[in-house]
């Protein structure tokens, strides 16, 4: 069963601006990661952010937290085309050790 | 860096065949996990194991069965695949993330495969 949603399912933005997708789970987590995906191949990790957390930074990227709406968003600031890519969120369930489950992706297109 | 190689990036056989999907690691992580990954479903755990010979079910098993010899290799086996097993597979690995020191995934490059 899917933990994770994302919102929306697909995001079209021009290089330097600003994007942000959501993510919604269902039940009390560890900790909560996003991972990219390029066209075709395998998910890399880029940011996790644990239950007692409520914001995180790395690079350009921005993670907030709300455990009380069960909800979390990236921040993707100033993209390029580089950053084109579908981002999963992933939940690491309090009740279910190492077996994170993942949502079903943004689609992310940033346009020159 | 932690690498995990999948053997075969694409793959097309036909229903009813037996079909190995392979998975090895260079580091010395205990976990390794099988996903699907379908448009619009994103990935499924289908298998996973924590040690050498030990596995458990992930949320959809049914149609495959996985190997654990050894702990660098972890297979995904297709007894009898069928046409609804047509997908993109990802292995992955569970190790701790040098930034936040918590346990994150490390993933293959994936293998599509098209069963006829």
């Amino acid at each position: 069963s899917q933990q994770g949603e994302e919102d929306p399912q697909a995001l079209s933005i021009q290089e330097g601006e600003n994007a942000t997708m959501n993510c919604s789970y269902k039940t009390s987590i560890n900790n909560l990661q996003w991972y990219r995906q390029n066209s075709g191949r395998g998910l890399v990790h880029l940011i996790l952010i644990r239950s007692n957390e409520r914001e995180k930074h790395s690079g350009r990227l921005r993670v907030t937290l709300d455990t009380s709406k069960k909800s979390s968003s990236l921040l993707i600031t100033a993209s390029r085309a580089a950053d084109t890519a579908s981002y999963f969120c992933a939940t690491a369930r309090s009740d279910s050790w190492g077996k994170l489950q993942f949502g079903a992706g943004t689609q992310v297109v940033v346009t020159p | 860096d932690v690498k995990v190689t999948q053997s075969s990036r694409y793959l097309v056989k036909r229903t009813g065949e037996k079909v190995f999907l392979e998975c090895v690691q260079d580091m010395d992580h205990e976990n390794m996990f099988w996903y699907r990954q379908d448009p619009g479903l994103g990935l499924r755990l289908i298998y996973f194991s924590y040690d050498v010979k030990m596995k458990e079910k992930g949320d959809i098993p049914e149609g495959y069965s996985v190997s654990r010899e050894k702990k660098e290799r972890f297979s995904l086996i297709l007894e009898s695949a069928s046409t609804n097993q047509t997908s993109m597979y990802l292995c992955a690995t569970l190790g701790q993330g040098a930034l936040s020191g918590a346990n994150v995934l490390t993933f293959g490059a994936g293998s599509r495969l098209t069963v006829l």
